[in-house]
């Protein structure tokens, strides 16, 4: 299976944008992109997904290539609650009928205060 | 709407005993999902169900067994434990929508579970 890649870490100061690069350079046609994060130990929480336009909602914004092999989570002003593990995964097997989502390990954001 | 809940929420076991973590969502997800999560690992997928009466193995099925015989629940049984598999098991679930679109996971709180 085609897996994403993630740096392991991030710092990025309080009130700056979160800028979380994501590699996914084997991804299907109609495969989407998702990410989520996990703050301690809860289970993880979606924030967002993505075929082949940019999206933004309420949390943020995901900013995918145009030869969709890679994307960009963008917390537009981080805060100290937006430190966790961010995950960014594609649904694989999408056109057989059976899929499944495979995590990374992901990236560990911190924000500075 | 109590969404995806696990129980239970802790479990010690001794090398060698067999337990069942359950599994239930009551939004009529057809897509469920076991993962686990060592400390300080992502999240890696055990079993995955995109129905009643259908499942696969995901990424370290062995030594844990699952079923789907109704749309709300996909229980997950480790038949012998062992050490190896003391870990935190989150269930998650999700719908697909028209054109092959699967909206997001929904995950449970988690199930701590220690081997001795």
């Amino acid at each position: 299976d085609a897996k994403t890649t993630q740096p392991t870490s991030m710092d990025c100061a309080e009130g700056r944008a979160a800028n979380l690069p994501c590699n996914h350079s084997t991804i299907s046609g109609n495969e989407y992109v998702y990410w989520y994060r996990q703050i301690h130990s809860q289970g993880p929480q979606y924030i967002i997904h993505g075929l082949k336009n940019n999206e933004t909602n309420e949390m943020a914004s995901l900013i995918i290539t145009e030869d969709r092999k890679s994307s960009t989570l963008i917390l537009p002003h981080a805060t100290l609650r937006d430190t966790a593990v961010y995950y960014c995964i594609v649904r694989f097997g999408a056109t057989s009928g059976t899929y499944k989502y495979i995590f990374g390990t992901g990236t560990r954001l911190k924000v500075l205060a | 709407n109590a969404g995806v809940t696990q129980t239970p929420k802790f479990q010690v076991l001794k090398t060698g005993q067999s337990m069942t973590l359950q599994c239930a969502q009551d939004m009529n997800h057809e897509y469920m999902s076991w993962y686990r999560q060592d400390p300080g690992m992502g999240l890696r997928l055990i079993h995955y169900s995109v129905g009643a009466g259908i499942t696969d193995q995901g990424e370290v099925p062995n030594g844990y067994n699952v079923s789907r015989s109704t749309t709300e629940d996909f229980p997950l049984r480790l038949l012998s434990a062992a050490p190896s598999q003391t870990s935190v098991y989150f269930c998650a679930s999700s719908y697909e929508l028209a054109g092959g679109y699967t909206g997001e996971l929904f995950f449970g709180e988690g199930s701590r579970l220690t081997v001795l």
